[in-house]
C-alpha cells in the first residue's frame, strides 16, 4: 500500500476486554515496530519483528500485552484483560529493513473505560 | 536509556533560527530525527551514522558527536511549517537487534 495502514484509528472498550490492533506496513518492508505513545512524549518503543520473527519484545509492560506477524505483513497487537492505564495511541512503523528510515501509520487511539 | 533533549520547548518567530539537542548516557551508533505535527503521525527527517557526520539539506541540518554521545539539529530561518515536536531516536550498537529509542521531544512553535 502507500503507506502504513493501521485499525481501527479509535477503539474505546470497557475495562477487562480484549483488544487487537491491527497493522498493515509497506510492502516489502522487512521490519515492522510497535509503540506506544502518551500525549506529548515520545514514543515507547513495544516490540518489533523481521519477517515473521519476533526480535525484540522487550518492551511489552506485561504478559497481557502480545504480537504476532505470521506471514511476515500483517501484524496483530493484542491486549488482554485491558485496564485503564493501558489507554494510549498504539503506533506501528515499517522500515525496509531493521533501524532504517521508519515509516508510522496513523495510529489505533485506545481508550480503556 | 531514553535520549535527553533540550530545550523542552522552544518559540521562534519566523525566520529565526533553532538549535536543538539530544544527549545520550551511552555510547551510540546512530542518531535518527523526526518531528510530529499535532495530531499526527511523526515523520522522518535524517538518520546520523557514527563518524562525527553532519547532514542535512537547504535549511535543517544536523550534527553528532559521537565523543559526545550527542547530537544536535540546526533550523535556519524557520518556517511556519517547522512548528511541531521534534524527537531523536537513538541505536546504541549496530550489533544484534538494538531497538530505537526516542528522547523526550521538543516542542517548537513559529509564530508570524
Amino acid at each position: 500500500g502507500a503507506g502504513v495502514s493501521q485499525s481501527p484509528r479509535y477503539k474505546v472498550t470497557k475495562r477487562g476486554q480484549d483488544v487487537a490492533l491491527r497493522c498493515d506496513p509497506i510492502s516489502g518492508h522487512v521490519s515492522l515496530y510497535w509503540y506506544r505513545q502518551a500525549l506529548g512524549q515520545g514514543p515507547e518503543f513495544l516490540t518489533y519483528f523481521n519477517y515473521e520473527a519476533q526480535q525484540d519484545k522487550s518492551g511489552l509492560p506485561n504478559d497481557r500485552f502480545s504480537a504476532e506477524r505470521p506471514e511476515g505483513s500483517i501484524s496483530t497487537l493484542t491486549i488482554q484483560r485491558t485496564e485503564q492505564r493501558d489507554s494510549a495511541m498504539y503506533r506501528c512503523a515499517s522500515s525496509l529493513e531493521h533501524n532504517e528510515k521508519l515509516f508510522f501509520g496513523s495510529g489505533t487511539q485506545l481508550s480503556v473505560l | 536509556q531514553q535520549p535527553v533533549q533540550s530545550p523542552q520547548a522552544v518559540i521562534l518567530r519566523e525566520g529565526e533560527d533553532a538549535v536543538i539537542n539530544c544527549s545520550s548516557s551511552k555510547a551510540l551508533y546512530s542518531v535518527h530525527w523526526y518531528r510530529q505535527k499535532h495530531g499526527e503521525a511523526p515523520v522522518f527527517l535524517m538518520i546520523l551514522l557514527k563518524g562525527g557526520e553532519q547532514k542535512g539539506h537547504e535549511k535543517i541540518s544536523a550534527s553528532f558527536n559521537e565523543k559526545k554521545q550527542q547530537s544536535s539539529l540546526y533550523l535556519t530561518a524557520s518556517q511556519l511549517s517547522y512548528s511541531g515536536t521534534y524527537f531523536c531516536g537513538t541505536v546504541i550498537s549496530n550489533f544484534g537487534n538494538e531497538k530505537l529509542t526516542f528522547g523526550t521531544g521538543t516542542r517548537l512553535t513559529i509564530i508570524p
